[in-house]
C-alpha cells in the first residue's frame, strides 16, 4: 500500500512569490495535518484537517493556508515567501484526528 | 514555538550497546510517540503510547510513558547500525476536539564502528 505521498519533493522559490503543495494520505486516512520542520529542529504544527473541515491551527501567520478536497488529498499554499519559510514541509495522514500520524517525506521549500 | 525537552542532543555509542534517550515537559499529554528520521525522509512512527505508566516494546526499541504524564523514555538494546539516525519525541494535546503534536528537538545516534 502506497504511503503519505508528497509534491513536489524540491521546489526552489524567490521572495514574495507564493507557492503550493500537495499532499496525498494514506488510503482510508481522513485526517491529514501539515508540519515545518527547519534544519535541526523537531516538526512544527500548522493545520489539521479532518473531512474537509479545519480541526486545528499552529502559531503561523495568515499567509499560510491550507485545504483538503472530498478525496481527502491536501493543498498547502504560503503567500508572500519569506526567506525564514525556508524548510521541509512534512503531510501526515491519520485515521481520525488522535490516531498516530503517518509522514511523508516531505518537499523541500528553498527561498532565495 | 513549544517544544519538548528532548535529551540528549547527540550520542556517540558503540555497535551493541544500550541507547536511553527521554522528552520531558511542563504540560501534560494524553499521548506520547517516537519518530525515527533518516535523512531525506520524513519521521518514521516507532511506538505510539495511551496511558500513564504504559510500558510499550517494538523488537529491540521500549518505550514508556511517565506517571506524571509529563515525560516519556525511549530505550534501544543492542544497537545496530542501521540506528543511525534522528529520533524525535513528540507529545499529543487535546483542545476543543482538536489535536496537535508537540516535538523535541531530537536525538542524533551516530553509532562508531
Amino acid at each position: 500500500d502506497a504511503g503519505v505521498t508528497q509534491s513536489p519533493t524540491h521546489l526552489i522559490k524567490t521572495r514574495g512569490q507564493h507557492v503550493t503543495l500537495r499532499c496525498s494520505p494514506i488510503s482510508g486516512h481522513k485526517s491529514v495535518s501539515w508540519y515545518q520542520q527547519v534544519l535541526g529542529q523537531g516538526p512544527q504544527f500548522i493545520f489539521q484537517y479532518y473531512e474537509k473541515e479545519e480541526r486545528g491551527r499552529g502559531n503561523f501567520p495568515d499567509r499560510f493556508s491550507a485545504r483538503q478536497f472530498p478525496n481527502y488529498s491536501s493543498e498547502l499554499n504560503v503567500n508572500a515567501l519569506l526567506l525564514g519559510d525556508s524548510a521541509l514541509y512534512l503531510c501526515a495522514s491519520s485515521l481520525a484526528t488522535g490516531l498516530p500520524q503517518h509522514f511523508g517525506d516531505g518537499t523541500r521549500l528553498s527561498i532565495l | 514555538g513549544q517544544q519538548l525537552n528532548q535529551s540528549p542532543q547527540s550520542m556517540f555509542i558503540q555497535e551493541g550497546e544500550d541507547v536511553s534517550m527521554n522528552c520531558t515537559s511542563s504540560s501534560i499529554f494524553n499521548t506520547w510517540l517516537w519518530y525515527k528520521q533518516d535523512p531525506g525522509e520524513g519521521p518514521v512512527l516507532l511506538i505510539a503510547l495511551y496511558k500513564a505508566g504504559e510500558l510499550t516494546s517494538n523488537g529491540r526499541l521500549t518505550a514508556q510513558f511517565g506517571i506524571t504524564r509529563k515525560d516519556s523514555f525511549l530505550n534501544i538494546s543492542a544497537s545496530i547500525p542501521s540506528d543511525v539516525g534522528i529520533y524525535f519525541c513528540a507529545g499529543q494535546q487535546e483542545m476543543d476536539s482538536n489535536y496537535q503534536l508537540i516535538w523535541g528537538a531530537g536525538t542524533k545516534l551516530i553509532i562508531k564502528p
